[in-house]
């Protein structure tokens, strides 16, 4: 069973808008990643985000974590056709030896001209 | 530095066959970790290596194996490959264990299993 679950499940706006993506979580973590994956290729990191922080950002990207709610958010400001990919929440979830990354299900973003 | 590569890239097996699959990670990294991707369960974490020892595993029957080279070279080994193994498999290096950092995300080797 996915610990992440993402919402929306898909997303379409034009460019130059804001995207803003959902990832609730089930236990306690230690950090959680965003990752994007274009088209069934390989996954790129994106930004990470320890459980002791509550916002992060980077580039165009804002993280934030909200550990009360077991949620997290991906804003992605002035949106590019280039950012249409899906993207992932992903947990790392288990004590010391057992971490181990697991990850959601997924947003699909659409950004059109 | 060069990337994480994978390969095969893309691979075509029939049921009852078995297949091995290549993963070289980032130059100095040590851990690699393997997931597979299915439209229908998403990203699965297979399991994860760290200088030659399995360090965690998914839930995935016995039919699917690794293991870890000296080099940090990595294989993935299923057998008696089934039509729902057909997947996009992933593997991921990082510099310390899974979960910790960063990730680093091969192009992927896609199976279809006729």
């Amino acid at each position: 069973s996915q610990q992440g679950e993402e919402d929306p499940q898909a997303l379409s706006i034009q460019e130059g808008e804001n995207a803003t993506m959902n990832c609730s979580y089930k236990t306690s973590i230690n950090n959680l990643q965003w990752y994007r994956q274009n088209s069934g290729r390989g996954l790129v990191h994106l930004i990470l985000i320890r459980s002791n922080e509550r916002e992060k950002h980077s580039g165009r990207l804002r993280v934030t974590l909200d550990t009360s709610k077991k949620s997290s958010s991906l804003l992605i400001t002035a949106s590019r056709a280039a950012d249409t990919a899906s993207y992932f929440c992903a947990t790392d979830v288990g004590p010391g030896t057992a971490s181990k990354l697991t990850f959601g299900t997924g947003t699909r973003l659409q950004v059109t001209l | 530095k060069a990337g994480v590569t994978q390969t095969p890239r893309y691979l075509i097996k029939t049921r009852g066959q078995q297949v091995t699959l290549s993963c070289s990670p980032i130059s100095g990294h040590r851990s690699v970790s393997w997931y597979q991707q299915t439209p229908g369960q998403g990203l699965q974490f297979l399991f994860e290596y760290f200088s030659e020892t399995q360090r965690n595993k998914g839930n995935f029957p016995g039919r699917f194996s690794g293991r870890q080279f000296s080099n940090s070279r990595s294989e993935m080994n299923v057998s008696t490959l089934e039509l729902g193994d057909s997947a996009l498999y992933l593997c991921a290096s990082s510099s310390v264990p899974s979960g910790y950092n960063e990730q680093f995300f091969g192009p992927g080797t896609r199976l279809t299993v006729l």
